[in-house]
């Protein structure tokens, strides 16, 4: 199957700093990587469609300037929390799928700490 | 905004027996996956969905997908301990390669 990986695996920041977050696919090409957020307990929630060569989409309630992504090639996608916070802090994972096919592989995630 | 519905969030039962989980939407779904997790890990596809009536068989895992479209099931067969995990549908309702909608999860544990 596909594989997805992310970097780093998980990250301790203080409150104030920008943080980035890797997503790259490894054995195939994605012109469409999305950005998903996981708090405890919880369910995936879909924050953003990245787009390879144009500007993401946010969902509502994402806030773009705070979430920045970008789709620097066709096999990685960045995602900076900037001036993170607390309630920050949450399990980060993206997805891509291949050749646009709906079906969609995930990377292992990023557990953000912001202290 | 689309829901989807997913049943029970949580199931504790003995090894050895059967079960099933439900996934179900008042739209139609152009595809819908079902997902394992484990704790600190991303989700990993056990199966994709599009076609109306379609049944996927994956070991002791049956999966189902509603004539309509709007509704899945996933049914393991002599659930076992390593069964144990979360278990997430996601569907998309747009075609093409959409954002997926999960469902909240079924935290399965089996005790042996």
């Amino acid at each position: 199957g596909a594989v997805v990986s992310q970097h780093p695996s998980w990250v301790i920041c203080k409150s104030g700093t920008s943080v980035k977050i890797e997503c790259r696919s490894l054995d195939f090409q994605a012109t469409t990587m999305f950005w998903y957020r996981q708090f405890p307990k919880q369910s995936l929630m879909l924050m953003a469609t990245s787009n390879e060569g144009s500007k993401a989409t946010y969902e509502q309630g994402v806030e773009k300037d705070k979430f920045l992504i970008n789709h620097a090639s066709l096999t990685l996608s960045t995602l900076t929390v900037t001036s993170a916070h607390p309630e920050d802090s949450s399990f980060y994972i993206c997805s891509a799928p291949p050749q646009a096919r709906e079906t969609q592989y995930f990377g292992p995630g990023t557990r953000l700490l912001v202290l | 905004t689309q829901l989807l519905e997913q049943s029970p969030q949580f199931l504790s039962i003995q090894e050895g027996e059967n079960l099933t989980v439900y996934c179900n939407s008042s739209s139609v779904f152009s595809s819908l996956q079902w997902y394992r997790q484990e704790p600190g890990e991303g989700p990993v596809l056990l199966v994709t969905v599009v076609t109306g009536g379609e049944v996927k068989k994956l070991k002791r895992l049956t999966f189902q997908f509603g004539d309509a479209r709007k509704d899945s099931s996933l049914h393991i067969t002599a659930a076992q301990p390593g069964d144990t995990g979360l278990y997430l549908c996601a569907g998309t309702f747009g075609g093409g390669a959409d954002g997926l909608t999960f469902g909240k999860g079924t935290h399965l544990i089996i005790q042996p």
